[in-house]
């Protein structure tokens, strides 16, 4: 079954240190995978997206991800978090075929500390 | 700019009350979905529509209606069969179904939805 394990609940970092999100997923074909971010009472905002081609992928707001076919992964990263990163962010992965749907993550709570 | 419109943003339910909350889409847009989001869960997929006039159950379809008689809007209704309403509703949208494999879903602001 298609599915996407985001195994951190909650993290805290501290104001510029390094982030990394992580994220496993289960799915049978060549996966089309996606990371978004969403404050509080608010909708998704898509950080970056990963089809085929260079595994390693630019996003928004300093973001990047890379894929990892062998380890089914697909980690978000930031070099240095600033204090407006603390949000939740969601891992996904699309599930094209007949039903045309994305399949969500728990999410990870990310806070960060002055 | 073009966009995903979801209202109200708070909205509450009596009891034994159907209630509808508004997707509209100016994205051109042919596939729309609604999501329901409740904490620690994550997004969990309700109802669907690739079209105009036709639509699928997702994974929590039970306790809700939607109807997709325009491009651009796809209602969803809470009936009075969902015990458990309260959430917060994220409406999305993709382009056409040769499009789907290299887009993004764009998503509303959401409707926050509870029982008085």
């Amino acid at each position: 079954a298609q599915s996407v394990t985001q195994p951190d609940i909650h993290i805290t970092v501290s104001e510029g240190a390094s982030l990394e999100l992580r994220c496993n997923y289960s799915y049978g074909a060549t996966p089309y995978l996606f990371w978004y971010v969403q404050s509080p009472g608010q909708g998704l905002q898509l950080l970056l997206k990963y089809f085929s081609g260079d595994t390693l992928v630019q996003g928004i707001k300093g973001f990047e991800a890379e894929f990892k076919r062998s380890q089914s992964s697909f980690n978000l990263r930031k070099p240095s978090v600033h204090w407006s990163d603390a949000a939740e962010y969601f891992c996904a992965v699309g599930a094209w075929g007949a039903t045309n749907k994305l399949i969500f993550g728990t999410g990870t709570l990310l806070a960060v500390q002055p | 700019d073009g966009g995903i419109t979801q209202s109200p943003k708070y909205l509450f339910r009596k009891e034994g009350q159907n209630v509808t909350l508004s997707c509209e889409q100016n994205l051109n847009h042919d596939a729309m979905y609604w999501y329901r989001q409740d904490p620690g869960q994550g997004l969990r997929l309700i109802y669907y529509s690739q079209i105009v006039n036709d639509f699928q159950k997702g994974d929590i379809a039970e306790g809700y209606s939607v109807s997709r008689e325009k491009k651009e809007s796809f209602p969803l209704t809470v009936t009075s069969a969902q015990k458990n309403p309260t959430a917060f509703y994220l409406c999305a949208s993709l382009p056409g179904q040769v499009e789907y494999s290299n887009q993004p879903q764009h998503f509303g602001d959401g409707t926050r939805l509870s029982i008085l």
